[in-house]
């Protein structure tokens, strides 16, 4: 299994712009995540879907980050506008279905600087 | 307030020696606790996870230890390599499955 895979693996923009992060999560795995980490705050998540539906979402920053999962292969968080602040490394994780495994796999983040 | 505390922040010691990693939190009402490595750069490596109902799990030279009543874990590392030198990161399971994280114990293995 290619494990959870992101893109861009590094991102770099001027604040205003829009930024589009994508993840694949593993293959038969139904829930998926969306954490940051930075020096300051650590690792936090942003939002949680199971089944393709996003079940808590209280960890998004502001109205300027929005996440979607169109399909059980495919998810992406966009920020829209970009600030300096959100400069981070974004990473995806996802997890087997409940009774398999609760164990979280990571992918290798997306780190985004924005200037 | 679920709060996960490492210590020690970091960690140096000499390639051979048996270590323990701390990790406390204040929620005893706990669904499991994973332990993760993050190398410079890279994402998170899961190393071992415990269910509430269990006490230890173990990975080769890796011993994962979970008390819910003091509300502590514990990462034993046997025989430290230099290769083990990264990050390693506790998480509790919280509410609507999320983890909670440690700020890390960074661990320094030198020949």
């Amino acid at each position: 299994d290619a494990g959870v895979i992101q893109s861009p693996r590094h991102e770099v923009t001027e604040m205003g712009q829009e930024v589009t992060l994508r993840c694949k999560p593993i293959s038969g795995h139904n829930s998926l995540f969306w954490y940051r980490q930075t020096m300051m705050r650590g690792l936090e998540l942003l939002i949680y879907f199971n089944n393709n539906v996003p079940i808590d979402d209280s960890g998004m920053p502001e109205d300027r980050f929005s996440a979607k999962m169109p399909n059980a292969s495919f998810s992406t968080l966009k920020i829209q506008p970009s600030e300096p602040r959100d400069s981070a490394v974004y990473f995806c994780a996802s997890r087997p279905r409940q009774g398999v495994s609760y164990e979280q796999y990571f992918g290798p983040g997306t780190r985004l600087t924005v200037t | 307030k679920q709060e996960v505390t490492q210590i020690p922040a970091a960690l140096s010691v000499p390639e051979g020696e048996n270590l323990v990693l701390n990790c406390s939190f204040t929620d005893s009402a706990i669904y499991n606790l994973q332990w993760f490595r993050q190398d410079p750069g890279k994402g998170l490596t899961s190393l071992l996870l415990i269910q509430s109902s269990q006490r230890e799990q173990t990975s080769g030279r890796l011993n994962a230890s979970l008390d819910k009543s003091s509300g502590r874990s514990t990462l034993y590392i046997a025989a430290s390599q230099p290769g083990d030198s990264a990050t390693y990161l506790c998480a509790r399971r919280g509410g609507y499955n999320k983890l909670i994280f440690g700020a890390g114990t960074r661990l320094a293995v030198h020949p």
